[in-house]
């Protein structure tokens, strides 16, 4: 089973900032949190990850809280084109047998014009 | 550069037929996997292979499902005597690696929707 919780869905206007949560209590002090997004009739892609700190790259931010059980997906300006499913992933190190994601049902992110 | 692909696309098959399909990875990519994903609900594991090797095949969900990579790079999921609840979208994904990253960046192929009547 996942090991994290997300809202259903959310809303958003485009322009503004998406914010989306995840709980994720009984994450373990070597996992890694990822987020994924899946856009319709794609497979899902990859948007960043993180440990204790907060990460950002090119398409968006990620903030861990310190006791590391929440974290909070920025979308600084959405689009329509982020309009996906996004998952929150607790995953261990990479390496030997730990390879696979396990995904929950994410959240249902729609951007409105 | 090229993506990982899957083929077919879409397929449909009948109850107790057995089926195919196809990954390709990006190349040098040398982990693997095998995910399905039914409507409403996020991709489930199914096989991890680590160059020709299953890593972890603990997601498949009955004998009836095997999967082989012989040369390390394509792998085919194998489904015999499908039934209509094998019906689902099969995803594919590779990575560099355990022994690339630390961490574990999956790049997802569009998939293969199997339909079983």
């Amino acid at each position: 089973d996942a090991k994290t919780t997300q809202p259903t869905s959310m809303d958003c206007a485009e322009g503004r900032a998406a914010n989306l949560p995840c709980n994720h209590s009984t994450i373990s002090g070597n996992e890694y949190v990822y987020w994924y997004r899946q856009i319709h009739s794609q497979g899902p892609q990859y948007i960043i990850h993180g440990l204790k700190n907060n990460e950002t790259n090119e398409m968006a931010s990620l903030i861990i809280t310190e006791d590391r059980k929440s974290s909070t997906l920025i979308l600084p300006h959405a689009t329509l084109r982020d309009t996906a499913v996004y998952y929150c992933i607790v995953s261990p190190p990479y390496g030997g047998s730990q390879g696979n994601l396990i995904f929950g049902k994410g959240t249902k992110l729609s951007v409105k014009p | 550069g090229a993506g990982v692909s899957q083929t077919p696309s879409n397929k449909v098959t009948e109850k107790g037929k057995y089926v195919e399909l196809r990954c390709d990875p990006i190349s040098g990519h040398t982990a693997l996997y095998w995910y399905r994903q039914s409507l409403g609900q996020g991709p489930e594991f199914l096989i991890y292979f680590q160059g020709t090797g299953a890593a972890d095949d603990s997601g498949l969900p009955n004998d009836r499902f095997f999967a082989v990579r012989p040369e390390g790079s394509v792998s085919t999921l194998k489904i015999q005597r499908t039934e209509r609840g094998d019906s689902a979208v099969y995803l594919c994904a590779s990575s560099l690696g355990s022994g690339y990253s630390s961490y574990n960046e999956q790049f997802f192929g569009p998939g293969t929707r199997l339909t079983v009547l």
